[in-house]
Parts: structure tokens; sequence; C-alpha cells
């Protein structure tokens, strides 16, 4: 079964400043890796996913992401947060040909100081 | 963009009384699902619901949830015998196809509180 690890339980992060938000991932094969971002009250919003191709994807509010295979990582990077970036980051796999669920892990809560 | 909405956002109900969360789907949608996320804790697998009838189930959804689609639109989560352990924030979501190149799309959630 698939799992997911997301090292960091609280980031603070100064605005304007560059932003890297850890996943690590355990599965078999390559899965299908996804970012989803939950502002307070509000559900998933999906950011970015990576199915194949490109081990660099690009996602909304400018997010990316880099799928890295030898380290079993997937890790969301932006480059200047804004104070809107403030929220709950959840990392999740699916698994390919296999269970319909996403597994997703702990999430991370950005906070962005002035 | 199409949505997946959920009502109502939030429910409180007695312990031991049944309670139905509603889900509308995205329209040409053919999956759907069903997660809980308890306050604190991570999103956790309930359900996923294919051509009528149950895909697959985690060891969270046993014999007191159910799940239904009585319409066309409609997508609904059944808990027969609320327990205190099911409050907890309930996300519906949507793919035009399993999990893979089509993502989940997931609806704002419907808090349920068991008192």
């Amino acid at each position: 079964a698939q799992s997911v690890t997301q090292p960091d339980i609280h980031i603070t992060v100064s605005e304007g400043a560059s932003l890297e938000l850890r996943c690590n991932y355990s599965y078999g094969a390559t899965p299908y890796l996804f970012w989803y971002v939950q502002s307070p009250g509000q559900g998933l919003q999906l950011l970015l996913k990576y199915f194949s191709g490109d081990t660099l994807v690009q996602g909304i509010k400018g997010f990316e992401a880099e799928f890295k295979r030898s380290q079993s990582s997937f890790n969301l990077r932006k480059p200047s947060v804004h104070w809107s970036d403030a929220a709950e980051y959840f990392c999740a796999v699916g698994a390919r040909g296999g269970a319909d669920g996403l597994t997703f892990g702990k999430g991370t809560h950005l906070i962005i100081q002035p | 963009e199409p949505e997946v909405t959920q009502t109502p956002s939030h429910q409180v109900t007695q312990m031991g009384q049944e309670v139905i969360l509603r889900c509308v789907p995205i329209s040409n949608h053919l999956y759907f699902y069903w997660y809980r996320q308890i306050l604190g804790q991570k999103v956790e697998f309930l359900v996923s619901f294919y051509n009528n009838e149950i895909s697959e189930k985690s060891e969270i959804f046993d014999d007191q949830f159910s799940v239904e689609r009585p319409d066309g639109s409609n997508f609904t989560l059944k808990i027969r015998s609320t327990k205190l352990e099911d409050s907890a924030m309930y996300f519906c979501a949507s793919s035009l196809h399993r999990t893979g190149d089509r993502p989940q799309h997931f609806g704002d959630g419907t808090r349920l509180s068991i008192l």
C-alpha cells in the first residue's frame, strides 16, 4: 500500500520569500502525485499533478513541483509567496491501475509573516 | 469552472441518529468518492462509486455507511446510526476517470458534528 510523508507540520515564511514544502511517498512503482491546498473552511483545491513525462510540473497560483524518483519525493515550490498563500497543503498519491482512493499526507500548515 | 457542491455545509446530529450528506458531482464525471477528515488529522478515503455500484471501499467504510446515486445528479453518503467518532469533515469528490490523468475534484465539505 502506498503512503505519503509530509515531514513539516508547520512552516513559517516571510511574504515575498521562496517556499519549498516537502513530500515523500512510498509506492512500488511510479505513482500519480498531486498537491492540494485547503484554505480555512474550504475544500481541497488541486494545485498541480504529475502523471508522466517532464518531472517539473507547473500548477496554478505560481506553484511548481518536481518529481524525483531517486528520492521518492515530490516537493512543492513557489519563488515568492503572498499572504493569500497561507493555508494547509496536502500531498497525495494515487495508484496506477490500482486503488481508486487517493492517499494523503498529514498536511503542512503554511504561515506567512508580513 | 464546474464545481462539486455539497450540502449542508454543517450538520449537527444526535448520536444514534441517521444522517445523509449530499453531493452534486461535476456533471460529466463518472467516478465519485467520499473522504473524511477528522479534526487535525489527514484526509482519509472512504469509498468510490462507479456505474451505480461501489468500486472500492476502505476499512473505515463499515456497515453503518452506505452510498447511493438516487438520480442523475446527486450522490449521497448515509450514516445509519451515528457515533461520536463520526464527527469529521466529509468531502465528496468526482473525476472523469479513475485516478490517473483525470484528477479528483473536491467539494467544500460538510462538517458533521455528533452530539
